[in-house]
């Protein structure tokens, strides 16, 4: 158990709204990444951080921003919510910084309906 | 751009059988490659990583081997138990950042 949890766990909610998912690390790692999982695409990165307030973007970004104020917690932010954001998102930490030992674990996941 | 392959897509098994997973990956430049586990509606398990410089890496009923100059990963699975029954992901880590290019899986079912 690498100490990460995602909230909300489920959310429905209707286009044009913001929405904000929080993960949260009790391990003071440095790395941390947003995913999402999609039936056809597999896991892709949105966004990642490698330090408080550093943080660079991933393959699809677009329509999403993260901020990380804290070591602990990465928010991603979800502008004005579109049904192509339905996804299931995951984050992610690396126990190790990068490099042959960035083994990354993962956790639970939010389910994100746009209706 | 890097882009990871896994075949098969599906595959199905009688309890008991020993089996391999398959993964490729296009750009031989990575750290590491990464195994995970995935059950329904559950986040990613890693089970192994396996650096640039390693041919192999073991855990229990698990063993990966890499072989990075033909861009291939194998996931051996002995003695397959229904219990192993899960999405098996291979992920690969390159560039500066080391970030992960996945795989679309491998939906392991085995049958008692």
């Amino acid at each position: 158990d690498a100490g990460i949890t995602q909230s909300p766990r489920h959310k429905v909610t209707e286009t044009g709204t913001p929405v904000t998912l929080r993960c949260h690390q009790t391990e003071n790692h440095r790395y941390m990444y947003w995913y999402r999982q999609d039936p056809g695409h597999g896991l892709r990165l949105i966004h990642y951080s490698y330090g408080v307030k550093d943080t660079d973007k991933g393959e699809v970004s677009d329509g999403y921003s993260v901020s990380r104020s804290k070591t602990e917690d990465f928010l991603l932010t979800l502008e004005s919510a579109t049904s192509s954001q339905t996804s299931v998102y995951f984050c992610a930490i690396s126990v190790r910084d990068v490099g042959a030992n960035n083994e990354q674990f993962f956790g639970p996941g939010t389910r994100l309906t746009v209706l | 751009k890097q882009e990871v392959t896994q075949i098969p897509a599906a595959l199905s098994v009688p309890e008991g059988e020993n089996l391999v997973l398959n993964c490729s990956f296009t750009d031989s430049a990575i750290y590491n490659l990464q195994w995970f586990r995935q059950d329904p509606g559950k986040g990613l398990t890693s089970l192994l990583l396996i650096q640039s410089s390693q041919r192999e890496q073991t855990s229990g009923r698990l063993n990966a081997s890499l072989d990075k100059s033909s861009g291939r990963s194998t996931l051996y699975i002995a003695a397959s138990q229904p219990g192993d029954s899960a999405t098996y992901l291979c992920a690969v880590a390159g560039g500066s950042q080391g970030n992960l290019i996945f795989g679309k899986g491998t939906k392991l079912s085995v049958k008692p």
